[in-house]
């Protein structure tokens, strides 16, 4: 149980598109998911939390205008990162907290975002 | 503002050996810290959680303890093995909702 799914896995695209990355809660109901990039041997930075049927709240330092959060159900949340540049290049982690375990987080298995 | 350092940030042991790795953190008021293993190029898998009333828990050859006044935490692993190798990371839960503040994490090798 408790499985977290991201899609896609990969992504490569070009400078100035747009790319969307979904994070799905397969065998629970996630009121509260959030958004974490990794850059190459650093560690884990929130971005944002994202609150089903709510704005999301981002963290200091990240663009709300850029990164795109919208948690329309209780089991998908998705991010858009808008007009991407090089710079955006990173992993990119959901994790999803089952509304029955308040205390617990479940990650999905990340998606690796290359803008060239 | 809570800060997590987890040391060393690397460690390259042969098989078998017992291991202790470290975690501490700055504001003791924590709800829970939870140790992650990370294989490369992938997401997060939960090793142990321990809860802010907890001094540890065990999970087959893992350990944790905890000791939040002195805001430290340690994972000990028993009679390491090659699968053993991966990061490793510390995240602490201190302001409540789930926020989690990682640390850098601890690059662990296990050679045969």
């Amino acid at each position: 149980g408790a499985v977290v799914s991201q899609h896609p896995s990969r992504v490569i695209c070009k400078s100035g598109t747009s790319v969307k990355i979904e994070c799905r809660s397969l065998d629970f109901q996630a009121t509260t998911m959030f958004w974490y990039r990794q850059f190459p041997k650093q560690s884990l930075m929130l971005m944002a939390t994202s609150n089903e049927g709510s704005k999301a709240t981002y963290e200091q330092g990240v663009e709300k205008d850029k990164f795109l959060i919208n948690h329309a159900s209780l089991t998908l949340s998705t991010l858009t990162v808008t007009s991407a540049h090089p710079e955006d290049s990173s992993f990119y982690i959901c994790s999803a907290r089952d509304r029955s375990k308040p205390y617990e987080q479940y990650f999905g298995p990340g998606t690796r975002l290359t803008v060239t | 503002k809570q800060e997590v350092t987890q040391i060393p940030a690397a460690l390259s042991v042969p098989e078998g050996e017992n291991l202790v790795l470290n975690c501490s953190f700055t504001d003791s008021a924590i709800y829970n810290l939870q140790w992650f293993r990370q294989d490369p190029g992938k997401g997060l898998t939960s090793l142990l959680l321990i809860q802010s009333s907890q001094r540890e828990q065990t999970s087959g050859r893992l350990n944790a303890s905890l000791d939040k006044s002195s805001g430290r935490s340690t994972l000990y692993i028993a009679a390491s093995q090659p699968g053993d190798s991966a990061t490793y990371l510390c995240a602490v839960n201190s302001g409540g909702y789930n926020k989690l503040i990682f640390g850098a994490g601890t690059r662990l090798a296990v050679h045969p």
